[in-house]
């Protein structure tokens, strides 16, 4: 069966502070990857995503960006963080095509820019 | 743009009662929707799907019912137990390569004992 794995769970960082959360999936091969946030008493916002190895879209103008080095290995990281990233952040995957509508999501990581 | 909402942020019910969760929608690209239920501090669980071909889907005690021409679709829990008690996400899909999912606001569901 397929797992998603989040680290950390928990984040504090003051603002200026570089960033790096992991997203690793097991139990499949080739899948599709997604950032996405919610930011408190919003709904999900897909953030990146991507189809492949080094291949990532971005939906969203914004102070992150993500890489994706290994085929089931997705980062989300910044150079300089600001108030407004606070929120949690959520990792998912998919398979492709018709299946690939449901995306199963890791259990996410709770981020706080002081 | 918010092309997935859900206008009501919460709802009541009583243990043993019927909850109904609804979610509107403007893309009529849309082909596929899904509702995911949601703890706090928690990854998001999917619950129920349903295709833009079809106007019902059951599992269990919950049923999805979409309705293409008004855009709506519409979550129905029966009987509603404490433990349903949580933040649900109504999410519709494109398809694609992508397969991207837009996700609407959330409505907190609190089932009262």
């Amino acid at each position: 069966s397929q797992t998603i794995h989040q680290w950390p769970a928990t984040l504090v960082q003051p603002v200026g502070s570089p960033l790096s959360l992991e997203c690793t999936v097991e139990g499949t091969s080739n899948p599709n990857l997604y950032w996405y946030r919610q930011a408190a008493g919003r709904g999900l916002q897909l953030l990146f995503y991507s189809v492949g190895i080094g291949q990532i879209s971005s939906e969203v103008p914004q102070n992150l960006s993500a890489s994706r080095p290994q085929d089931r290995q997705f980062i989300l990281s910044s150079k300089k963080l600001l108030l407004s990233d606070s929120g949690f952040y959520l990792c998912a995957w998919s398979t492709t095509g018709l299946a690939g509508a449901r995306k199963d999501f890791g259990p996410g990581t709770r981020l706080t820019v002081t | 743009d918010q092309q997935v909402k859900q206008n009501s942020p919460s709802l009541s019910v009583q243990e043993g009662r019927i909850s109904i969760l609804n979610c509107d929608y403007t893309n009529s690209m849309f082909d596929y929707f899904l509702w995911y239920k949601k703890y706090p501090a928690e990854g998001p669980t999917f619950l129920i799907s349903i295709s833009s071909i079809k106007d019902k889907n059951e599992d269990g005690r919950f049923t999805v019912f979409l309705n293409k021409s008004a855009k709506h679709l519409s979550l129905h829990i029966v009987p509603s137990q404490p433990g349903d008690s949580a933040v649900y996400f109504c999410a519709a899909s494109g398809g694609g390569a992508t397969n991207k999912l837009i996700f609407g606001t959330g409505t907190l569901l609190a089932v009262q004992p």
